[in-house]
């Protein structure tokens, strides 16, 4: 059985620039979930994707965006980098979008702005 | 909103020694409770559940129980090894189904270490 993979590991960025961070979900889950941990926290929400549609959205500005592909694949896309962007940056998937069924996460990406 | 309390750490525990980490929740309905851990480098990986009152999740010598009257979920290991040296997130679900999407709320984390 596959796990979560995400990509890349480790990401040096400068404000104002554009990022894109990929998810590949745990074979057979559905469901994908996008996290931002800052160093010291715990994570927080970002927004969830169930069948392809955005399933709920913290309290996130709209420049962060995501997609959910066919094959439950997922990416987060964050315009108009900030500083406090800087992040673990982590994708969970799961087997249905209510809250009974744990969240797998992956490893994260490291994202850095400068 | 919901949110969720863990005792502040870091905590320094010799082998063998017992560990409490204290948690505390708010939150509106029934939640399902979580504790995760993260070790360095890595990300989050469940460590034990409980989806309803008076349930008690347990895995790897872990256990916590789902007190309702207390709104807690402390977690205890009663002999603690160097291996348990990591990050523990205590979190809650919202999700109960239907329409809810069970967004994980979690604490701040309490960083655990383990000496020989």
């Amino acid at each position: 059985e596959t796990g979560v993979t995400q990509s890349p590991t480790h990401l040096i960025k400068t404000r104002g620039q554009q990022v894109t961070l990929r998810c590949s979900s745990q074979s057979g889950h559905n469901t994908v979930s996008w996290y931002q941990q800052a160093l010291g926290q715990g994570p927080q929400f970002i927004f969830q994707y169930y069948r392809e549609e955005e399933n709920g959205r913290g309290n996130f500005p709209p420049r962060f965006s995501g997609l959910q592909f066919p094959n439950y694949s997922s990416e987060l896309n964050v315009n108009a980098l900030e500083l406090d962007d800087s992040a673990l940056y982590l994708c969970a998937s799961s087997l249905e979008t209510g809250g009974r069924s744990p969240l797998h996460f992956g490893n994260g990406t490291r994202l850095t702005v400068t | 909103g919901d949110s969720v309390t863990q005792m502040e750490g870091p905590v320094t525990l010799s082998e063998e020694a017992f560990l409490t980490i204290n948690c505390t929740y708010t939150a509106t309905g029934y939640p399902s409770l979580f504790w995760y851990v993260q070790y360095p480098g890595e990300g989050l990986q469940l460590l034990l559940k409980a989806t309803k009152a008076d349930d008690k999740g347990s895995n790897k010598g872990f256990e916590a129980t789902y007190r309702k009257e207390t709104t807690s979920f402390h977690l205890e290991k009663g002999s603690v090894q160097v291996s348990d040296s990591a990050v523990y997130f205590c979190a809650l679900s919202d999700g109960a189904g239907g329409t809810s999407y069970g967004k994980l709320t979690f604490g701040q984390g309490t960083i655990l270490t383990v000496h020989p």
